[in-house]
């Protein structure tokens, strides 16, 4: 009965590799989001998407995309992964309305490490 | 720009005290302010949201003030226990952006 959940929890990779992330929420909602949480725990927003909008956070490379075959999914696809993208990426959801003005619900994160 | 900070970065406290925890934002133009808890390794759990018109929200022995004019809020724990012991986190939406804070490590002694 997880309401957003992640996969995978840990993902070790190689620089230069391209890896997913999925996300999947079951509470209905039509807002999804990723986050990064770096080492300092500052958690930024990547994106947030919902069928009919994506709003991307101009600091993000455009090796991230996200994509979402449905609404209750939204992954994210990294390619030529860098040392700089270790970290924990987090999803959210939020409740039909104007997008981050809703209360959101986070996934359990996904520990990335490049080396 | 939007920034976020929360003092203190760590706080210690016997359990079945009363405490306080600070988010302050440089932008008093929000749309909501949201407390969040982390505990280690975990994803977020969403404690509060107050939307901008708001001044403060309550659940059970949680109290989250907003003050937008001043830039700042005020998260209140009641009569703390162990269970307490997490990183909470403020965030702040405006401009289609959330601000994080770097977060507020609380520990509860026994």
């Amino acid at each position: 009965d997880t309401a957003v959940s992640q996969t995978p929890k840990y993902l070790v990779t190689q620089m230069g590799n391209d890896k997913s992330i999925k996300c999947e929420q079951n509470l209905g909602h039509d807002t999804m989001y990723w986050y990064k949480q770096d080492s300092k725990k500052f958690l930024k927003i990547m994106f947030s998407y919902n069928n009919k909008e994506l709003i991307i956070n101009e600091t993000v490379p455009n090796r991230f995309s996200p994509k979402s075959p449905d609404k209750a999914h939204l992954n994210l696809h990294i390619n030529s992964l860098e040392l700089g993208d270790s970290a924990v990426y987090f999803c959210a959801s939020s409740p039909p309305g104007r997008n981050l003005r809703n209360e959101q619900y986070f996934g359990p994160g996904t520990r990335l490490t490049v080396t | 720009k939007q920034e976020v900070t929360q003092i203190p970065a760590a706080l210690s406290v016997p359990e079945g005290e009363n405490l306080v925890l600070n988010c302050s934002f440089t932008d008093s133009a929000i749309y909501n302010l949201q407390w969040f808890r982390q505990d280690p390794g975990k994803g977020l759990t969403s404690l509060l949201l107050i939307q901008s018109s708001q001044r403060e929200q309550t659940s059970g022995r949680l109290n989250a003030s907003l003050d937008k004019s001043s830039g700042r809020s005020t998260l209140y724990i009641a009569a703390s226990q162990p269970g307490d012991s997490a990183t909470y986190l403020c965030a702040v939406y405006n401009n289609n952006d959330m601000r994080f804070g770097a977060g507020t490590r609380l520990t509860v002694k026994p």
